[in-house]
């Protein structure tokens, strides 16, 4: 039968702007959480991380913010650039490396 | 450095028959964990080795199993080839036990 896909959310950014992709995380006990970017055809590339004792990190053009509260996690890239079109996941770990993956959204970049 | 590598990179297979796919990690890594993406379910994670020894596992039967040698290369094998195990196969390694954090490109297994 047929299968059926994966409804990746998707957001649209004019080159030059802000992106803010948003994931929202499962367990309570997570203490760990990476952002990575899956360009089509490869494997995803590790962006940025967090632990659950902070709730803001930054990167180079990208920063990570947590609440924990809400059990959400947003991931801000500055002054996009047509390279950064791609598929963004999420993940969480409790430490033990049983990382449970968000579903992804595809950021494309309009130049 | 050399970053995670994965043989093969594409494989076709049919079903009932059993395949191997092989992940070398980047030098000095001790952690080597296995995930499962497909169209239908993601990315989902198959197990985790540290030192040879299997830490953890996902939620996958038993026809999938791996290992790990001394050198920390891994391999995993899935037995009795199902259609629905027609996906990419990705491997990562880290240095740290928690956290996969350099992926390979990955197996891309097609069950016919």
């Amino acid at each position: 039968g047929e299968s059926v896909g994966l409804h990746l959310p998707t957001l649209s950014v004019q080159e030059g702007d802000n992106s803010i992709i948003n994931c929202a995380y499962s367990n309570s006990a997570s203490d760990y959480f990476i952002w990575y970017k899956q360009e089509s055809g490869k494997g995803p590339q590790f962006i940025i991380d967090i632990r659950s004792n902070m709730d803001k990190r930054q990167g180079q053009r990208v920063t990570v913010l947590l609440n924990k509260t809400v059990k959400h996690l947003s991931l801000q890239i500055a002054a996009t650039q047509p390279g950064d079109s791609a598929v963004y996941f999420c993940a969480e770990t409790n430490g033990n490396n049983d990382m449970r993956f968000g579903a992804g959204t595809r950021l494309t970049v309009k130049p | 450095k050399a970053g995670v590598t994965q043989t093969p990179r594409y494989l076709i297979k049919t079903r009932g028959q059993q395949v191997t796919l092989s992940c070398s990690p980047i030098s000095g890594h001790r952690s080597v964990s296995w995930y499962q993406q497909t169209p239908g379910q993601g990315l989902q994670f198959l197990f985790e080795y540290f030192s040879e020894t299997q830490r953890n596992k996902g939620n996958f039967p038993g026809r999938f199993s791996g290992r790990q040698f001394s050198n920390s290369r891994s391999e995993m094998n899935v037995s009795t080839l199902e259609l629905g195990d027609s996906a990419l196969y990705l491997c990562a390694s880290s240095l740290l036990v928690a956290g996969a954090r350099d992926f390979g490109p990955g197996t891309r297994l097609t069950v016919l």
